[in-house]
């Protein structure tokens, strides 16, 4: 059984401070790494993708991805009150067509 | 305006009852999915249809029902088989690329009476 595993929090960061959120993954061969934010009573919206090791930043966004040890991270640079979320990290499987998603963390910012 | 429209929003069912979600998308991807979120719970992946015509089981299939005739359209039936159908209800769709990821809808939040 594949398994996408992240902390449920919450997550509870100062404003202006980097919140760091984590995410495992149990496939070793899996690909493609994605991290969706998701507001209380909405639906889910990507914020970032990385396909490759190493680091990919997007503004205050930043995704790390270590192959070798099967995590994935997502940093939030000068957290703001707008960035209190839950974060889901989903990571394509032996399907192109599907996603295995793990169960979010709840990421609250302290004005 | 490109995206995935649901309805409807919140949607009420009576014990015995079949209801029905609908889920249209002019994003003209090929791929739609159903998915079923439970409080402070993941996303668990009902059905999912990579073509017209085609459609496979997710995780949690039973007492569920899909049809795609058409490339723009999903439809999901909540049959009265899914004894606890209380959820927030997401339907998502992608292009064909393997690179390419899931985009979503503004979900249909299912309630029963």
């Amino acid at each position: 059984q594949k398994e996408v595993e992240q902390n449920s929090g919450p997550l509870s960061v100062p404003e202006g401070a980097i919140a760091s959120l984590n995410c495992t993954y149990s496939d070793r061969g899996s690909q493609s790494f994605f991290w969706y934010r998701q507001y209380s009573g909405k639906s889910p919206e990507l914020i970032m993708f990385i396909y490759s090791n190493g680091d990919k930043e997007d503004g205050r966004f930043t995704a790390q991805l270590n192959k070798a040890s099967q995590y994935v991270s997502l940093l939030i640079r000068d957290s703001q009150p707008s960035d209190s979320a839950t974060y889901l990290c989903a990571v394509r499987g032996d399907s192109n067509y599907q996603l295995i998603w793990g169960a979010g963390t709840k990421l609250i910012i302290k004005p | 305006d490109g995206g995935i429209t649901q309805s409807p929003k919140y949607l009420f069912r009576k014990e015995g009852q079949n209801v029905t979600l609908s889920c249209e998308q002019n994003l003209n991807h090929d791929a739609m999915y159903w998915y079923r979120q439970d409080p402070g719970q993941g996303l668990r992946l009902i059905y999912y249809s990579q073509i017209v015509n085609d459609f496979q089981k997710g995780d949690i299939a039973e007492g569920y029902s899909v049809s795609r005739e058409k490339k723009e359209s999903f439809p999901l039936t909540v049959t009265s088989a899914q004894k606890n159908p209380t959820a927030f209800y997401l339907c998502a769709s992608k292009t064909s690329g393997s690179r390419e990821t899931q985009y979503f809808g503004p979900g249909t939040r299912l309630l029963v009476l």
